[in-house]
């Protein structure tokens, strides 16, 4: 089956410590998002990567960072130096080989909360 | 930069009424996208509707349908015969087209479909 997938569903850590949040998709697409929901609010994009090797910020980028190695996988480290790290967060991706709208499709989440 | 407004952040409906969500946006460019999202108890975040800023005729999906107001910048989704299913957040989203493809979320409308 062709999807999204992000690991872990849950994750905890400790205030100082860097986590990584997997997102792998299967779909042969180009772009690939991460979003951060909290409660009370839309998703916000954090970062985005249109092609391999390379990604730019979006709106909430501080303490956050990625990678882009590979077409099938986009990383997200939050460091220490996001002050307010537990969210809900979400990967997405899209073809951007279709005219002139792609669709994002998302993945189910990770949830993060520091302890 | 674009933003996106959705004034209700709560609503209710009984199931097989009809129910409107509201949205607001705002945007210099002419060319661009509207979307509705769902995002159920599960937190996956489904696609429910879209529009086409050119295109006059308002979308339809099913029971689902929208009510475009370009020169008001008003996007409204109407439900029809609602299920107890589409108890959701509801989500308003607007994309330019071309370049990076972001998508802009509104803070939701949170719909409670009542037996």
């Amino acid at each position: 089956d062709g999807g999204i997938t992000q690991s872990p569903k849950y994750l905890f850590r400790k205030e100082g410590q860097n986590v990584t949040l997997s997102c792998e998709q299967n779909l042969n697409h180009d772009a690939m998002y991460w979003y951060r929901q909290d409660p009370g609010q839309g998703l916000r994009l954090i970062y985005y990567s249109q092609i391999v090797n390379d990604f730019q910020k979006g709106d909430i980028a501080e303490g956050y960072s990625v990678s882009r190695e590979k077409k099938e996988s986009f990383p997200l480290t939050v460091t220490s130096a996001q002050k307010n790290p537990t969210a809900f967060y979400l990967c997405a991706s899209s073809p951007r080989d279709r005219g002139l709208y792609n669709e994002q499709f998302f993945g189910p989440g990770t949830r993060l909360t520091v302890l | 930069a674009q933003t996106v407004t959705q004034s209700q952040p709560e609503m209710s409906v009984q199931e097989a009424e009809t129910v409107t969500l509201s949205c607001t946006y705002d945007t210099s460019e002419s060319n661009y996208y509207l979307f509705w999202y769902k995002q159920p108890p599960s937190r996956q975040m489904i696609l429910v509707i879209r529009q086409e800023a050119y295109k006059q005729q308002n979308a339809t999906e099913n029971r689902f349908s929208v009510n475009f107001q370009k020169a008001a910048k008003s996007f409204s989704l109407k439900i029809s015969d609602s299920q107890l299913g589409d108890t959701a957040m509801y989500f308003c989203a607007f994309m330019n087209q071309g370049g990076s493809e972001k998508l802009v979320f509104g803070k939701g409308t949170k719909l409670t479909v009542n037996p």
